[in-house]
């Protein structure tokens, strides 16, 4: 079974400035997608970025960008200039390529990231 | 209108009592998730339905039952609620294209005195 790690509990960053969370996973998978979702205080989760397996070329989105490491199996999260409403929860999450019970979405355990003006 | 809405958004409740939370999306999408979320163990999946007659055990599914009244409409119930089962629970909704992710509602906090 596949599963995600996230290793940092909780981080911290200074507005403006950059910050990277950590993601790994575990699969014997050769097809398969990642995620990243946010959760702010107001608790809804929000997805960030999502990056498919197959593609070398890492995803941006804005601020965000990854960091996918698929021999490392590693996915982590960079957020540049970074601002207080991205103070929230970080979850990484895995979704198999293939159907039925494996196409589930798999979560990490979170980071916490603070943001400090 | 929210593409999946969940009732309530919060909800007390007293141990041994019945409690049905409700879940709708408006995305026409034929699978949904019922997932609980505690700190420091991330979301985890109770109950799954791919469509109307298909509904499948999650990860931690013992205490719950879920019924699927329609595409747009799955339910989750506690028969008889314990202090364990108070977290924030999560309705979702897939596109078949597995790349796409899940559309999430806003959570239900459910907290069992």
């Amino acid at each position: 079974a596949q599963t995600v790690t996230q290793s940092q509990p909780e981080m911290s960053v200074q507005e403006a400035e950059t910050v990277t969370l950590s993601c790994t996973y575990d699969t014997s998978e050769s097809d398969y997608y990642l995620f990243w979702y946010k959760q702010p205080p107001s608790r809804q989760m929000i997805l960030v970025i999502r990056q498919e397996a197959y593609k070398q070329q890492n995803a941006t989105e804005n601020r965000f960008s990854v960091n996918f490491q698929k021999a490392a199996k590693s996915f982590s999260l960079k957020i540049s200039d970074s601002q207080l409403g991205d103070a929230a929860m970080y979850f990484c999450a895995y979704r198999s390529f293939y159907g039925g019970s494996q196409g589930n979405l798999i979560f990490g355990k979170g980071t916490k990231l603070s943001v400090k003006p | 209108d929210a593409d999946v809405t969940q009732t309530p958004r919060n909800r007390i409740t007293k141990t041994g009592k019945r409690i049905m939370l409700e879940c709708s999306q408006t995305k026409g999408h034929d699978r949904m998730y019922w997932y609980r979320q505690d700190p420091g163990l991330g979301l985890r999946l109770i109950y799954y339905s791919f469509d109307v007659k298909d509904i499948n055990k999650g990860e931690i599914s013992d205490g719950y039952s879920v019924s699927r009244q329609a595409q747009a409409k799955f339910s989750l119930s506690l028969e008889s609620a314990i202090p364990n089962q108070t977290a924030l629970y999560f309705c979702a909704t897939s596109d078949p294209a597995r790349g796409q992710g899940y559309t999430f509602g806003s959570g239900t906090r459910l907290t069992v005195v």
